[in-house]
């Protein structure tokens, strides 16, 4: 069975970090895609980023600059570094795996204020 | 960037009686493999979102057959046959063609 598990998220003041984790079970990660998405409270979906499993990585243009994924296929773990925070930052991230998001984690919520 | 226009944004319904969604991007979701990646989601009220089709057509295992995706190109639909009390919650297309992907706005379906 595949499982995602989101951790990592909390409060954080503007302008801090945070490192949110993906631990993905059942399938073979090294191999596959894995992405994360997030979304604003009451709002829709908005994908942030994906890396392949050769490791090249896309992001959203609100996010570049600022936060990088990775991965470390030792540990079957996924990761995105979040630097310089913004209000705006605020969102439940879910991990997903595969190109074309066929299974999606719990979702870890990041709240950025003061 | 690739814009996902969704219609309507709030869909009443009747159990029992059918419902559509409408999808359309402001390019075609054809890439170069002659695959179409668009996909349909939903999420249910405090759930993750969960992928209902692939490829504007393809149900994903487990789910229902009264969920059907249609279109090509740029005109994309989502069709439940019958809608039922677990189908509540919101449904959002997304392509996967080009980058940066990107999501249609949602679709609350409720009961009326």
């Amino acid at each position: 069975e595949v499982q995602l598990l989101g951790s990592g998220g909390g409060l954080v003041q503007p302008g801090g970090s945070l490192r949110l984790s993906c631990a993905a079970s059942g399938f073979t990660f090294s191999s596959i895609a894995m992405n994360w998405v997030r979304q604003a409270p009451g709002q829709g979906l908005e994908w942030v980023s994906t890396i392949g499993g050769g490791g090249a990585t896309y992001y959203a243009d609100s996010v570049k600059g600022r936060f990088t994924i990775s991965r470390d296929n030792s540990k079957n773990t996924l990761y995105l570094q979040m630097n310089s925070l913004r209000a705006e930052d605020t969102a439940v991230y879910y991990c997903a795996k595969t190109w074309h998001l066929d299974s999606w984690g719990q979702g870890t919520r990041v709240t950025v204020s003061s | 960037d690739v814009v996902m226009t969704q219609s309507p944004l709030s869909l009443p319904v009747t159990l029992g009686q059918p419902a559509s969604i409408s999808c359309r991007s402001s390019q075609s979701l054809v890439y170069s493999d002659g695959y179409t990646y668009l996909h349909w989601f939903q999420q249910r009220p405090g759930q993750s979102p969960r992928r209902l089709i692939s490829g504007a057509s393809n149900r994903d295992s487990g789910v229902p057959d009264r969920f059907s995706g249609s279109g090509s190109g740029t005109d994309f639909t989502l069709t439940i046959s019958r809608v039922e009390a677990e189908d509540i919650g919101v449904y959002y297309c997304m392509q996967g063609t080009h980058w940066p992907r990107t999501f249609g706005q949602g679709t609350k379906l409720e009961i009326k």
